[in-house]
């Protein structure tokens, strides 16, 4: 069976301090990734997919940035944070290469930036 | 612009009663609706899958019902449990990647004794 893993659960960390956030998929191959955030009372706004290993595709402009670096990796970074970033984060996958709309999502990490 | 409303904001019923969560969708083209389960601080988790020719599809004591017409969705709730308590995303497809989903806000549910 398929399984995502998605660490840290949660995270403090300082304005202007770099972030990581790392997710990993098993038990599938070549799966489409995602990066959702979800901020409080809002609906979950796509951040970066990936359709494959290195390549990226960014829906919302701002200081994150995402990589795959291996087929079932995937991962979201900063160099800055800002006050804007806190929320949680959710790591996704789905079947390549029909999808059915289908996401499977990891547990969440939390992000709040003091 | 496509769009996913999702009705009561929140709603608080006693365990055993049945509801019902609406959402109301803009998007076009359609592929297909999503009922998500989400616990508090957890990832959604899908409940139902409905495409355009579906009107009604069950999961356990979750029905979901679709009128593709008026673009309007329901997610029925029958005699409810306090593990219910969650919010529920109701999240419409258009055809294509997953990145053409547009997700609702949710309807925070609270079972209570």
């Amino acid at each position: 069976s398929q399984t995502i893993h998605q660490w840290p659960a949660t995270l403090v960390q300082p304005v202007g301090s770099p972030l990581s956030l790392e997710c990993t998929v098993e038990g599938t191959s070549n799966p489409n990734l995602y990066w959702y955030r979800q901020a409080a009372g809002r609906g979950l706004q796509l951040l970066f997919y990936s359709v494959g290993i290195g390549q990226i595709s960014s829906e919302v402009p701002q200081n994150l940035s995402a990589s795959r670096p291996q087929d079932r990796q995937f991962i979201l970074s900063s160099k800055k944070l800002l006050l804007s970033d806190s929320g949680f984060y959710l790591c996704a996958w789905s079947v390549q290469p029909k999808n059915t709309g289908e996401l499977f999502f990891g547990e969440g990490s939390r992000l709040t930036v003091l | 612009k496509n769009q996913v409303e999702q009705s009561p904001q929140s709603l608080i019923i006693l365990e055993g009663k049945n509801c019902t969560l609406q959402c109301n969708y803009t998007v076009s083209p359609f592929s297909n609706l999503r009922w998500y389960k989400q616990d508090t601080g957890r990832g959604p988790v899908s409940l139902t899958i409905m495409t355009f020719s579906e009107n009604t599809k069950s999961n356990g004591r979750y029905t979901a019902t679709l009128d593709a017409d008026t673009k309007q969705s329901s997610l029925h709730i029958t005699a409810s449990q306090l593990s219910d308590s969650a919010s529920y995303i109701c999240v419409v497809s258009a055809p294509g990647t997953a990145s053409k989903l547009t997700f609702g806000t949710g309807t925070r549910l609270q079972v209570t004794l």
